[in-house]
């Protein structure tokens, strides 16, 4: 069985470009989980959604982000016009159910340099 | 708002030495709590999980207690081994909440032969 992949692993964007970030979740796994984790520090909640579905976003920043479930293929994060700060490693995780019983799967993140 | 604090790291061990990582949490109700394990280049790994209090979370020789009482989740294990090395994060999830994970900012653990 997969687990959760995640492409591209590194990206390299230049200031002003946008970033697309693609996280394919374990086969049967309806939740998907998005974090940014800036350097030397831990894993910040960023967004939860079901298929076709946000759930919860409120790690979100307000400007330039966005991120999609869509019913057929990978859920998309989406970083327009990204800035210096946005370097980041961003991962994702996947679970079958919301159920704390379940064990959320994690990606090998994707890693973003703004130059 | 929750948060959870771990010791900083790095924390530097000679092979078969006695580990203690340790992780307080602030949280309304009863929160899960949790250990991560993030090898190099890799993403992270649930290493154990505890539900309730008093609970004993154990996975591959490594053991962590719920204890509402110190609000603490402190990670252990009795011989580390080179191959342990990585970063550890403490995390917790709200209680009545879903799989949305609040994350300590993690330690870094060296193993020396």
């Amino acid at each position: 069985n997969a687990g959760v992949m995640q492409n591209p692993r590194h990206l390299v964007r230049r200031r002003g470009q946008e970033a697309r970030l693609r996280c394919s979740p374990v086969k049967g796994h309806s939740h998907v989980y998005w974090y940014r984790q800036l350097p030397e520090e831990g894993l910040k909640f960023m967004v939860y959604l079901q298929k076709e579905n946000i759930i919860d976003e409120s790690g979100m920043p307000k400007e330039r982000f966005s991120a999609e479930f869509p019913k057929e293929g990978p859920s998309i994060l989406r970083i327009q016009q990204v800035v210096r700060g946005d370097s980041a490693a961003y991962f994702c995780a996947s679970s079958p159910t919301d159920s704390l019983n379940t064990e959320a799967f994690f990606g090998q993140g994707t890693r973003l340099t703004v130059v | 708002g929750d948060s959870v604090t771990q010791m900083e790291g790095p924390v530097t061990l000679s092979e078969e030495a006695f580990l203690t990582i340790n992780c307080t949490y602030t949280a309304t109700g009863y929160p899960s709590l949790f250990w991560y394990v993030q090898y190099p280049g890799e993403g992270l790994q649930l290493l154990l999980k505890a539900t309730k209090a008093d609970d004993k979370g154990s996975n591959k020789g490594f053991e962590a207690t719920y204890r509402k009482e110190t609000t603490s989740f402190h990670l252990e294990k009795g011989s580390v081994q080179v191959s342990d090395s990585a970063v550890y994060f403490c995390a917790l999830t709200p209680s009545g909440g879903y799989n949305k994970l609040i994350f300590g900012a993690g330690t870094r653990l060296a193993v020396h032969p």
